[in-house]
């Protein structure tokens, strides 16, 4: 089975400090690895996928097999950050499971 | 940029009756896929499809639902009689190959 876990549902920040969103994920074989984001009456999105290791609005997470963990990090923090985030796995097959998600808000 | 769009916005209905999400993917994706999301809960993945049938389906996905893509363009999720706890909101997603899956804004589903 497949599962996803964001301990936090809500993360308060202020402007310009460090983001650390935690994912957590249990799987058998090799994930493939998402952050989606849901801006204020927007759709879900895309923000980063592991196996494209770049960097997104200037956030970047890695895939950590030890631990099992794919966290979300940014180094500083911004008004327009806040948001919805839902770390996801797809098992290589079409099905992608969705954490609880974790509502960021940063406070100027 | 090509997007994907639902109708309606907003769908109310009684409990028992049938209801119909449509979805027009995007035109050259191949992967069609419903999720839904109940109110203060995660998003959960209801069937994908694809080559005209369905290819995966969770356990939510009973007898009640059905997908259908009736022309080259729509993809409709259908419950035959609906129930409170089908009160969510419903995403459709598709995509062109394994990976990124694309979402419209969703339908909000009300059952009464």
């Amino acid at each position: 089975a497949q599962r996803v876990t964001q301990p936090e549902k809500l993360l308060s920040v202020f402007k310009g400090a460090p983001v650390e969103l935690k994912c957590n994920y249990s799987y058998s074989g090799s994930p493939e690895l998402f952050w989606y984001v849901q801006y204020s009456r927007q759709r879900l999105q895309l923000l980063l996928r592991h196996i494209s290791r770049e960097s997104i609005k200037g956030f970047t997470a890695d895939l950590n097999k030890g631990e099992t963990s794919f966290h979300l990090k940014k180094p500083f923090a911004q008004e327009e950050d806040s948001a919805m985030y839902y770390c996801a796995l797809s098992g290589g097959y079409q099905k992608v499971t969705f954490g609880t998600g974790t509502k960021l808000q940063v406070i100027p | 940029e090509p997007e994907v769009t639902q109708t309606p916005s907003h769908q109310v209905t009684q409990m028992g009756q049938e209801v119909i999400l449509r979805c027009v993917p995007i035109s050259n994706h191949l992967y069609f896929y419903w999720y839904r999301q109940i109110l203060g809960q995660k998003v959960e993945f209801l069937v994908s499809f694809y080559n005209n049938e369905i290819s995966e389906k969770s356990e939510i996905f009973d007898d009640q639902f059905s997908v259908e893509r009736p022309d080259g363009s729509n993809f409709t999720l259908k419950i035959r009689s609906t129930k409170l706890e089908d009160s969510a909101m419903y995403f459709c997603a598709s995509s062109a190959s394994l990976g990124e899956q694309f979402f419209g804004p969703g339908t909000r589903l009300t059952v009464l």
